[in-house]
């Protein structure tokens, strides 16, 4: 069964970086399928990120690009999160997921989340 | 990018009822859909994927339709544990983009 945690600071100040991790058990994060980041604000709706490929292929939200950076750890089976120069609006529940089919960039899996407040 | 418009926002039903949502495109997506449902303090959960096809284990009650730029997730009959958001997901294009939701409340 394949389990997803996010981990990281809960709290970030206005323009400095959010760094968070996934922790990926019960599939090799090696072999197939895009891993991914997707937000949601506060009582808003979902906001998709970014995803990388194993072989570190990415893609990103075109509304971020200029400050999110994702990464693969295969020794670890972790993969991780950076955006910088954060503000309250960056404030989210903050989810990493893994594609439901090769080829195909819908999420089947989900970690519970993870609150990030950017606040001083 | 696609923009997903989800209709209703709201939708007030009571236990047995069929309910409908509906997910609209702004360009074709061919049937590259998701749907997903989100609990509060959970993460969403896959339903529906490719607008028709059933994810494992969710149950048949659930059901998804549609093609190009129109889009229905049906319940056929609404059960104490269906109250929750619904949100759609196009993955035909990147940027990825979801619908607004639709928040399924008790009448």
């Amino acid at each position: 069964q394949v389990q997803l945690q996010e981990s990281g600071p809960g709290l970030v100040k206005p323009s400095e970086t959010l760094s968070l991790t996934c922790a990926v058990s019960g599939y090799s994060i090696s072999s197939a399928y895009y891993w991914g980041w997707i937000r949601q604000p506060p009582e808003k709706g979902l906001e998709w990120i970014g995803n990388i490929f194993h072989g570190g292929s990415t893609y990103y939200n075109p509304s971020l690009k200029s400050r999110v950076t994702i990464s693969v750890d295969t020794s670890k089976n972790q993969f991780s999160l950076k955006l910088s120069s954060v503000t309250a609006a960056d404030t989210a529940v903050y989810y990493c997921a893994r594609q439901g089919g090769v080829g195909y960039t819908y999420w089947g899996y989900w970690g519970q989340g993870t609150l990030v407040t950017v606040s001083s | 990018d696609i923009q997903m418009t989800q209709s209703p926002s709201t939708l007030s039903a009571s236990v047995g009822d069929r309910v409908t949502i509906t997910c609209r495109a702004s360009q074709s997506i061919s049937s590259w859909l998701a749907w997903y449902q989100q609990k509060p303090g959970k993460a969403p959960k896959l339903l529906i994927y490719k607008a028709s096809s059933l994810e494992s284990g969710v149950p048949s009650r659930f059901s998804g339709s549609g093609s190009g730029t129109e889009f229905t997730l049906t319940i056929s009959s609404l059960q104490p544990d269906d109250f929750a958001t619904y949100y759609c997901q196009q993955y035909n294009t990147y940027p990825l983009t979801f619908g607004g939701g639709t928040k399924v409340e008790i009448k």
